[in-house]
């Protein structure tokens, strides 16, 4: 059973508007919260992240969300721009320092 | 960009020969990790270090073994490799266990 769910497989957003990908977990355990990005042939890039403790983080065009009790994650990207187009993965610690993936959300920006 | 490489980049083997994959850090981080990224499952836990020596199990370890015998080295050994472990595969690191860094991937083609 999935602890963290994508539930949006992808998402097109038009150039200079918001995207905001979301995130569902089931585990209260979750300490920490993280979302990574991801081009064709690449590894994943680490992007952004919020504790547990907080309810958003912010670094740029990129802000964080999080809402613990929906257990319900989400990343907004304003303003969007086609370098923005990859896939996004959002990922949550558990104990031992383990992160667990979501199966990630394919985001298209048009130009 | 975090100094992780990986080797092979690519590799096609056949059913039931052993394979090796080599990460390399030049961070001196304490952890390192193994996934494996497959369509519809994001990037599932193979194996973990937490130092030299000391390795524990992730959500998909069944015919796969770890060694680290060194802080930079961090392998995974695939005993008798099998179809279903096409995949690529990622090694990350972690210095305090937050954020992991990802090496560029190994393509690994089982025939």
């Amino acid at each position: 059973d999935q602890q963290v769910k994508q539930n949006s497989p992808s998402l097109s957003v038009q150039e200079g508007r918001i995207s905001i990908l979301n995130c569902d977990y089931t585990n209260s355990m979750f300490d920490y919260f993280l979302w990574y990005k991801k081009y064709p042939a690449e590894g994943p890039t680490f992007l952004i992240s919020i504790s547990s403790i907080k309810d958003k983080n912010e670094d740029g065009r990129f802000t964080v969300f999080l809402n613990k009790s929906a257990k319900h994650l989400s990343l907004h990207i304003v303003p969007s721009q086609p370098g923005d187009s990859a896939v996004y993965f959002c990922a949550a610690r558990e104990y031992g320092n383990k992160l667990v993936f979501g199966a990630g959300t394919i985001l298209r920006v048009k130009s | 960009d975090a100094g992780i490489t990986q080797s092979p980049r690519h590799k096609v083997t056949e059913t039931g020969t052993p394979v090796t994959l080599r990460c390399h850090q030049t961070e001196n981080h304490r952890y390192m990790y193994w996934y494996r990224q497959d369509p519809g499952h994001g990037l599932r836990l193979i194996h973990y270090s937490y130092g030299v020596k000391d390795t524990d199990k992730g959500e998909v370890s069944d015919g796969y073994s770890v060694s680290r015998s060194k802080t930079e080295d961090f392998l995974l050994t695939l005993e008798s490799a099998t179809s279903s472990q096409t995949s690529v595969y990622f090694c990350a690191i972690s210095a305090q266990g937050n954020e992991q860094y990802f090496g560029p991937g190994t393509r690994l083609t089982v025939t």
